[in-house]
């Protein structure tokens, strides 16, 4: 199937650590993203990582990677409430012009000031 | 760069009307772009990818008689709603993807078009 878990809430305090984690479905995916939403808006790239990596650290953005799980989490450090959003993670499915993006569920990130 | 820019950003319409939404890359040639559409607090579900020159590939169970899509030049690709019915409300999102993408086919997303349908 091409099901993509997430968790559909998080809320955490401004300067704590936020994981979001997300579960995905085909293993021979290339790359995975994680992308975030802001109210009526659309998708912004956060992050990607290569399926051949186990971690990947990009500021404030840790994204670790288990693949035996097929387990995607995104770690935001010291959380702004300006990262409150909705976060999706995703897989690349599929090779060359027809490579397509199934995404997560969503998980909806609420920061308290 | 790699700008994406949607029209309308919202429209409500009567049911039984077309209607149609435009998707341009603004800064970069797309050589692929996608159509999405988000439920209130869903995920996005792809309904179809556009490869320029090529006819619209369909997700399975959108009815490409209703949203028909046309990939008419490099920079541009329309959705459209043909006789709309409230149940085609949602947000529609598209994405480009271009030979600047990089290894990593990184989509570029549009900001959305909210459709009502009335």
């Amino acid at each position: 199937g091409e099901d993509v878990e997430q968790s559909l809430f998080l809320s955490v305090r401004e300067g704590d650590s936020s994981v979001i984690n997300c579960t995905y479905t085909d293993s021979s995916s290339t790359y995975l993203y994680w992308y975030k939403q802001e109210p009526g808006a659309g998708l912004q790239l956060l992050t990607y990582i290569f399926s051949n990596m186990d971690m990947k650290q990009d500021q404030r953005l840790t994204v670790l990677l288990n693949k035996k799980d097929k387990h995607l989490s995104l770690r935001i450090a010291d959380t702004q409430t300006g990262d409150s959003a909705i976060y999706f993670c995703a897989e690349s499915m599929g090779g060359g012009a027809t490579n397509k993006l199934i995404f997560g569920t969503g998980t909806l990130l609420a920061v308290q000031p | 760069g790699a700008v994406v820019s949607q029209h309308p950003s919202w429209v409500i319409c009567k049911s039984g009307t077309s209607v149609k939404i435009e998707c341009r890359s603004l800064d970069f040639q797309a050589t692929t772009m996608f159509w999405y559409r988000q439920f209130p607090k869903q995920s996005l579900m792809l309904m179809a990818t556009s490869n320029e020159g090529s006819k619209a590939t369909y997700e399975q169970g959108v009815e490409k008689d209703k949203f028909l899509i046309n990939h008419a030049s490099l920079t541009l690709s329309t959705l459209t709603v043909t006789s709309a019915h409230p149940e085609d409300s949602s947000f529609y999102i598209c994405s480009a993807r271009g030979r600047t993408s990089g290894p990593y086919n990184e989509q570029f997303f549009g900001p959305g078009t909210r459709l009502t349908v009335l």
